[in-house]
């Protein structure tokens, strides 16, 4: 079983604080991506990563910034926390397509961050 | 990039079935997805059709899709309360990267008893 985990399920963070969300997989993949969740608006890619030290900005990039130092692990930093980053934030990874177009994503359980 | 549209609510009855909606705006995408969120979990495949299919089923669930509407559903028959959960749609996502996906909003699929 592919297995996703995140660092954290809950989260409280001040304005203004360095914040690491951690996310780790087992499965050897290449890819994997940072998701915000909000209501009303879906998922949103906020990063992804298709290998080591590689990085993607995705949609909503401004205010984070991510960490690719080992296959398994991705990293998504909040620079300087601000409230408007509360949110539930969801890690996926994904092996390499295979050429047929399938690319299924394996998400992890997703960590709520709030900033006060 | 690829827009992906979706209702944001659907109420259902215990044991009718369930259609949830989604229009896509990429007709690149070599497959299409549906996931499922169950409450304070994060998503899980359900199914996907490869884009050159109009249909597909598996158990309770069918997948058509019409390419020409760029339009995707879901039909869930025999609702159970156990498929209470948010369904999101997704295709590639062309913004750059091989293997990304666009979701949609998302439809939170309600059963009345």
């Amino acid at each position: 079983d592919v297995k996703v985990t995140q660092s954290s399920r809950y989260l409280v963070k001040r304005t203004g604080e360095k914040v690491f969300l951690e996310c780790v997989q087992d499965m050897d993949h290449e890819n994997m991506f940072w998701y915000r969740q909000d209501p009303g608006l879906g998922l949103r890619l906020i990063y992804f990563s298709y290998d080591v030290k590689m990085k993607e900005k995705g949609d909503i990039p401004e205010g984070y910034s991510v960490s690719r130092e080992k296959k398994e692990r991705f990293s998504l930093i909040l620079e300087s926390a601000s409230t408007n980053q509360t949110s539930m934030y969801l890690c996926a990874s994904s092996p390499v397509e295979s050429g047929t177009g399938l690319s299924e994503q394996y998400f992890g359980p997703g960590t709520r961050l709030t900033v006060t | 990039g690829e827009d992906v549209e979706q209702s944001l609510f659907l109420s259902v009855r215990e044991g009718d079935s369930s259609v949830i909606n989604c229009t896509y705006t990429d007709s690149s995408s070599t497959y299409l997805y549906w996931y499922k969120q169950e409450p304070g979990a994060g998503l899980q495949l359900l199914t996907y059709i490869f884009s050159n299919m109009d249909m597909k089923q598996d158990q309770r669930l069918t997948v058509l899709l019409n390419k020409k509407d760029k339009h995707l559903s879901l039909r869930i028959a025999d609702t159970q309360t156990g498929d209470s959960a948010i369904y999101f749609c997704a295709g590639r996502h062309s913004g750059g990267g091989a293997d990304g996906l666009t979701f949609g909003k998302g439809t939170h699929l309600i059963i009345q008893p």
